[in-house]
């Protein structure tokens, strides 16, 4: 069965500072990830999907089958990074199994 | 584009009642899933529609159920609330394609609290 987990519920760093947030998976198949992210008082929204390659507000992510992760990065983190972030892997169906989430909070 | 729209915002509900709610998706697509989001569980996958269709479902009860009609717009009944159905019920639509996935695209939620 598919799982995704994200080991940090609540990351603090500083403005300016890099910053990771982690992703590990389980799944049989070939996986498609995403990250999604959910900013206060607004919906949840797609960041990046890893078929893409593509960096969306200074984050990449890269995804690594040998260790069946995906984490997101940023070199420096913004104030406005502060949010919700959650990884994802779909399936058939459009079942995203969706991990906990990592609250990220970027101090001045 | 408008977005995902879902209604209504806020439900109150008493247990043993039934409730409906609402979601439309963007214009052009065809795929609508259902959600269902608690502090404690996060999100969890009740059901997919695509073209009127039931494609997959997650795992709960019988007294989740859904539908979805020709102008894609879905609805998802729970019938005999109980109060652990209080949660925060997601409506996404997408294209449906995949693989690869298409992304879902989210509605800001229909906020139910069972008494």
């Amino acid at each position: 069965a598919q799982r995704v987990t994200q080991p940090e519920k609540l990351l603090s760093v500083f403005k300016g500072a890099p910053v990771e947030l982690k992703c590990n998976y389980s799944y049989s198949g070939s996986p498609e990830l995403f990250w999604y992210v959910q900013y206060s008082r607004q919906r949840l929204q797609l960041l990046l999907r890893h078929i893409s390659r593509e960096s969306i507000k200074g984050f990449t992510a890269d995804l690594n089958k040998g260790e069946t992760s995906f984490h997101l990065k940023k070199p420096f983190a913004q104030e406005e990074d502060s949010a919700m972030y959650y990884c994802a892997l779909p399936s058939y169906g459009q079942n995203f199994v969706f991990g906990p989430g990592t609250r990220l909070s970027v101090l001045p | 584009k408008a977005g995902v729209t879902q209604t209504p915002r806020y439900l109150i509900k008493t247990r043993g009642q039934q409730v409906t709610l609402s979601c439309s998706p963007i214009s052009g697509h065809r795929s609508v899933s259902w959600y269902q989001q608690t502090p404690g569980q996060g999100l969890q996958f009740l059901f997919e529609y695509f073209s009127e269709t039931q494609r997959n479902k997650g795992n709960f009860p019988g007294r989740f159920s859904g539908r979805q009609f020709s102008n894609s717009r879905s609805e998802m009944n729970v019938s005999t609330l109980e109060l652990g159905d209080s949660a925060l019920y997601l409506c996404a639509s997408s294209t449906g394609g995949g693989p690869p996935y298409s992304p879902l695209h989210f509605g800001n939620g229909t906020r139910l609290t069972v008494t």
